[in-house]
């Protein structure tokens, strides 16, 4: 069966550092694909960034970049240059090929 | 503009009541799917829509039915609720397959007392 575990509950960051998020998932699928999401305090979830299996090439879009570690089974989030409005939580998705499979979420605090 | 709208925004009622919630996406998606968010923050899939057609039944009580009329619509209906079905129910929609991204509604917020 497949799982997505984001073991940090929250995590707390001074405002224009770097943090990243993990993310470790199980799937027996040989191809598959990662998202991460970021739900802001209203509740709206949006979609920030993708990582298709099949690529070695970590993705990259805006200040979000991925560490994607295909051997360890990880997926981490990196956000470069924090602002306060980053914070957010932030859930990782692995596609079933029928939907996506949510973590738990990572609650980010950034701090002036 | 082109989105994935929920109605309500907020619904109180009483344990046992019937309610509704209505979905529509107007990203021309062919797949939608009711989350359900409990307080601390866990999305589970509830069901998944792919052309009105039901892919996807995770583990949902019965007094849970989705309804679809067309691609573009899904509502979800509760029988008799219960305390424990207090949550925020998400909407959702994407292509086929979950592997693109999945684009969410602002959620309807279910209190049963």
């Amino acid at each position: 069966a497949q799982k997505v575990t984001q073991t940090q509950t929250s995590i707390s960051v001074v405002e224009k550092t770097t943090v990243t998020m993990d993310c470790v998932y199980e799937t027996r699928d040989s191809s598959y694909f990662l998202f991460w999401y970021k739900q802001t305090a209203s509740g709206e979830i949006v979609f920030l960034i993708r990582q298709d299996s099949y690529k070695k090439e970590n993705a990259t879009v805006g200040h979000y970049s991925l560490n994607f570690q295909k051997p360890k089974s990880s997926i981490g989030l990196i956000i470069t240059a924090t602002q306060i409005e980053d914070s957010a939580v932030y859930f990782c998705a692995m596609s079933s090929g029928t939907y996506q499979r949510f973590g738990t979420g990572t609650k980010l605090q950034v701090v002036p | 503009e082109t989105a994935v709208f929920q109605t309500p925004n907020y619904h109180v009622t009483q344990v046992g009541n019937e309610v509704s919630f209505n979905c529509k996406q107007t990203l021309g998606h062919d797949t939608m799917y009711w989350y359900k968010q409990d307080s601390k923050k866990l999305l589970k899939i509830m069901f998944s829509y792919n052309n009105k057609q039901l892919i996807v039944n995770e583990t949902v009580p019965r007094r849970f039915s989705p309804q679809s009329s067309d691609k573009a619509h899904l509502n979800l209906r509760i029988k008799s609720v219960e305390p424990e079905d207090s949550a925020v129910y998400l909407c959702a929609s994407s292509w086929a397959g979950g592997d693109t991204e999945v684009f969410f509604g602002k959620g309807t917020r279910l209190t049963v007392v």
